[in-house]
Formats: structure tokens, sequence, C-alpha cells
């Protein structure tokens, strides 16, 4: 199995841009989980899904942030403004529910917004 | 809610000294527990788990036993190597949400 995608792995945008970003869980998965990763805030849980709906948004820090999973296999993340403080490494990561809750991550996008 | 309490960082050893990483958490019932190892560009691995009282945990050397008396699930390792510098990351799951709780994240520096 290839793992937990995520593309880009880099993104330099400029404040006010919109920046996507997307994930490709691990096949069969039924949670997908967004992390974001900062050196002040540590990891933090944004928003999870199961079974492709979402379960638990308020990690979200605002309205700027929203998360969609159409399919099973594909979710994205969208940033509408970027702002500076919005820089992070973003993870995604994919469970199989009844798996004791273990994670597989992805390599994550680390984006810096200017 | 869930917290998740790590010995702060960085914990700098020589090679082959003795490993204790603190973790202490609390929960509503009775989670699995987890220690995840990120290392440097790369995205976070489950290292160990245990998921019921008095479960140890184990894989590369590391250990970690479950206490349900004192919430701990404490990292150990009787021989460090240069190669196990990273940040450790401590994580019990809610059973509830399905979505674990990070700890801060240790980071670890051995010296050879």
């Amino acid at each position: 199995d290839a793992g937990v995608i995520q593309s880009p792995r880099h993104e330099v945008t400029e404040m006010g841009q919109e920046v996507t970003l997307r994930c490709k869980p691990i096949s069969g998965h039924d949670y997908l989980f967004w992390y974001r990763q900062t050196m002040m805030r540590g990891l933090e849980l944004l928003i999870y899904f199961n079974n492709n709906v979402p379960i638990d948004d308020s990690g979200m820090p605002e309205d700027r942030f929203s998360a969609k999973m159409p399919n099973a296999s594909f979710s994205t993340l969208k940033i509408q403004p970027s702002e500076p403080r919005d820089s992070a490494v973003y993870f995604c990561a994919s469970s199989l529910g009844q798996n004791n809750n273990e994670q597989f991550f992805g390599p994550g996008t680390r984006l810096t917004v200017l | 809610g869930d917290s998740v309490t790590q010995m702060e960082g960085p914990v700098t050893l020589s090679e082959e000294a003795f490993l204790t990483i603190n973790c202490t958490y609390t929960a509503t019932g009775y989670p699995s527990l987890f220690w995840y190892v990120q290392y440097p560009g790369e995205g976070l691995q489950l290292l160990l788990k245990a998921t019921k009282a008095d479960d140890k945990g184990s894989n590369k050397g590391f250990e970690a036993t479950y206490r349900k008396e004192t919430t701990s699930f404490h990292l150990e390792k009787g021989s460090v190597q240069v190669s196990d510098s990273a940040v450790y990351f401590c994580a019990p799951s809610d059973t509830g949400r399905r979505a674990l709780t990070f700890g801060s994240g240790t980071r670890l520096q051995v010296q050879p």
C-alpha cells in the first residue's frame, strides 16, 4: 500500500490567496483526519470524517477554513483567504475505525503564507 | 475533555544511555494509549500502543506499560541510538470521538 498521500508537499503563497491541500487516505480506511502542526501550538486536530461525513469540526480555527470529502479516496482542506498565521505543516491521517484508533499519517504539506 | 502531559524537552542523551519520557493523561473511560514518533521532515509514525490496563506495548526496543492507577504511559528504552533522535508524542484515544489527543511532544537528541 502506498500509505496516505498528500499534495502538494510544499506550498508558498501570498496573503489573501486561496490554498487547497489534498489528501488520499489508505484504501479501505473509513476515518480521515486533518491536523495542523506549529511550533507554538503543537499538533492540533482540525476536523475528521467517518465514511466521508464530517463528524467533528470543532478544531477548525475559523470560517476561512473548510474541508470536504467527496468520496472515500479523496479529501481537501481549503483556506480562503489565507493569512500569514496559517503557516504550518498540515497532516492528513486515516484509520480503520475498529482498529483501536491507530492512525496512519501522510508526509504533510508545509504551507508558507507570505 | 481529554488531556495529555508530557515531559518537556529537549532530552539530550549519549548513545547507549537509558531513556524515560514521562506521559500522564486524563480521559473518560478506558482509552487506548499510543506513542507516535516523528523523524525530521516526516509525518508521525506509530511506535507502540496498549489497549487495556497493564498491557505493555513494545517496538524497536521501546516499551511502555498502561498504568490505569496512575493514568500514565511512560516510554522507556534501555539503550538509545543516534537514530532514535526524533520527537515523541504520547496520545490517548477518545473512544467516543475516535480521535487522538496528542501531547506537546518531547524532542530526543542522542549524541554519539
